[in-house]
C-alpha cells in the first residue's frame, strides 16, 4: 500500500517570497506519478503540477516547481514570488502507473500568504 | 474551470435518507472517479468507472453505490445516511482508465450535510 505524508499542517509566507512545501511517500512501485493539488477556500481541487517518476528532470509550471528525489521518496513543491491567490490547502498525491488509478492523498498543508 | 461538473452543489438531508450525486466528466474523458473529503478522514478514494465499467473500489461503504451511464455521466448513490456521511464529495475525470495513466481533473464537489 502507498502512503503519502505531509509533515507541515500549516505554513505562512510573505507575499513575493518563496516557500517550499514538503511531501514524502512510501511505495514499492517503480513506475508512478506524483501530483500537487491546490484547494483554495472555494474547495475546488486544482492540479498544480505533475511529475512522472521515470523522469529525472524536475517538473516546472510557471512559479511552481518541484524537487523530486526518487531515492529519498521526497517530492517537495516550491512556490516562487508568492501571491495572495496562492493561499490554499495544498495536497501531495501519488498514483501508480497503469492498472487501477487510485490516487492517494496526503493530509494537506494549509498555506497562508501574508500581504 | 476543470470542465467537470457536479450537481447539486449543496445537499442537506436527514439521517436514514437516500441521495444521488451526479457528475459529468470533461468532454472526451472516459474515466470517472469519486472521492470523499471529510474533516477526520481527509481525501479518500471511493470508486473508479471506465467507459461504464467499474474498475476499482476504495473505501466505499456498502450503503454507497455508483454507476456510469452510456453518455459517461456518473451517479453516486448514498443510502441510509448517517451523520458521519457529511462530507464534500468530489468527482474527477480523466481520458484513460485502462493500462495508461492520466491526470485526474476534479469537479467543484457536492457538499452533503446530514442532520
Amino acid at each position: 500500500a502507498q502512503t503519502v505524508t505531509q509533515s507541515q499542517p500549516e505554513m505562512s509566507v510573505q507575499e513575493a517570497e518563496t516557500v517550499t512545501l514538503s511531501c514524502t511517500y512510501d511505495t514499492s512501485e517503480n513506475n508512478y506519478y506524483l501530483f500537487w493539488y491546490k484547494q483554495p477556500p472555494s474547495r475546488q481541487m486544482i492540479l498544480v503540477i505533475r511529475q512522472e517518476a521515470y523522469k529525472q528532470q524536475n517538473a516546472t509550471e510557471n512559479r511552481f516547481s518541484v524537487n523530486f528525489q526518487k531515492a529519498a521518496k521526497s517530492f517537495s513543491l516550491k512556490i516562487s514570488v508568492s501571491q495572495l491567490g496562492d493561499t490554499a490547502m495544498y495536497f501531495c498525491a501519488f498514483m501508480v502507473s497503469g492498472g487501477y488509478q487510485k490516487v492517494t492523498f496526503g493530509t494537506g498543508t494549509k498555506l497562508q500568504v501574508i500581504p | 474551470d476543470s470542465g467537470v461538473t457536479q450537481t447539486p452543489k449543496h445537499l442537506i438531508t436527514a439521517t436514514g435518507q437516500r441521495v444521488t450525486l451526479r457528475c459529468s466528466p470533461r468532454s472526451g474523458d472516459l474515466s470517472v472517479y469519486w472521492y470523499q473529503q471529510s474533516l477526520d478522514q481527509g481525501l479518500q478514494f471511493l470508486i473508479h468507472y471506465y467507459n461504464g465499467e467499474e474498475r476499482a473500489k476504495g473505501n466505499i461503504l456498502e450503503r454507497f453505490s455508483a454507476q456510469q451511464f452510456p453518455d459517461l455521466h456518473s451517479e453516486l448513490n448514498l443510502s441510509s445516511l448517517e451523520l458521519g456521511d457529511s462530507a464534500l464529495y468530489f468527482c474527477a475525470s480523466s481520458v484513460a482508465g485502462g493500462m495508461s495513466t492520466d491526470t485526474q481533473y476534479f469537479g467543484p464537489g457536492t457538499r452533503l450535510t446530514v442532520l
